[in-house]
């Protein structure tokens, strides 16, 4: 069973403070990688993706990618109340589906 | 900006009846996916559907489960016989030619078994 694992959370951040997300992957054949945003009863919504080594940045976020270690990394910048979500880390191996981590719930206090 | 729009966005429905859940993808896009949450777990994997066939399913798409583009636009899902444990979000999903990879969602549809 190949697996996604995340830190369920709930993290807590400052506003304004860097939010730092984890997440580990079992098959090493997995060959991109994604992160969504899904707020509550909604669906995801996609963020990030990334596909080789080391880091990719888009506005305040940036993603980063280990390969060998079978971890890739989601910071969020200067975190706002509107960021408060959970955020779900997805592995693309051969094949078309992607498998979802459970996600970590992000709370960015005011 | 172009999205997946589904249909209906909630559905109730009684034990043993048939429900048909529709996606009308990306309109530029040709592979598309069957994704479902049940409450509070991870979403989970159905089905993906490239040149009009099935191209991976998982053990959840068994034989209650079809699906179909029936036009240029619209894709859907048929659960022939829902069970009460098929009550979740379903979610649709579409993807546009490699490179590129990434997968949008729809805003999904909440199926309710009773």
């Amino acid at each position: 069973q190949k697996e996604v694992e995340q830190n369920s959370g709930p993290l807590s951040v400052p506003e304004g403070a860097i939010a730092s997300l984890n997440c580990t992957y079992s098959d090493r054949g997995s060959q991109s990688f994604f992160w969504y945003r899904q707020y509550s009863g909604k669906s995801p919504e996609l963020i990030m993706s990334i596909y080789s080594n080391g880091d990719k940045e888009d506005g305040r976020f940036t993603a980063q990618l280990n390969k060998a270690s079978q971890y890739v990394s989601l910071l969020i910048r200067d975190s706002q109340p509107s960021d408060s979500a959970t955020y779900l880390c997805a592995v693309k191996a051969a094949g078309n589906k992607l498998t979802f981590g459970g996600g970590t719930r992000v709370l960015v206090k005011p | 900006e172009p999205e997946v729009t589904q249909t209906p966005s909630h559905q109730v429905t009684q034990m043993g009846q048939e429900v048909i859940l529709r996606c009308v993808p990306i309109s530029n896009h040709l592979y598309f996916y069957w994704y479902r949450q049940i409450l509070g777990q991870k979403v989970e994997f159905l089905v993906s559907f490239y040149n009009n066939e099935i191209s991976e399913k998982s053990e959840i798409f068994d034989d209650q489960f079809s699906v179909e583009r029936p036009d240029g636009s619209n894709f859907t899902l048929k659960i022939r016989s829902t069970k009460l444990e098929d009550s979740a979000m379903y979610f649709c999903a579409s993807r546009g030619r490699v490179p590129y990879n990434e997968q949008f969602f729809g805003p999904g549809t909440r199926l309710t078994v009773l």
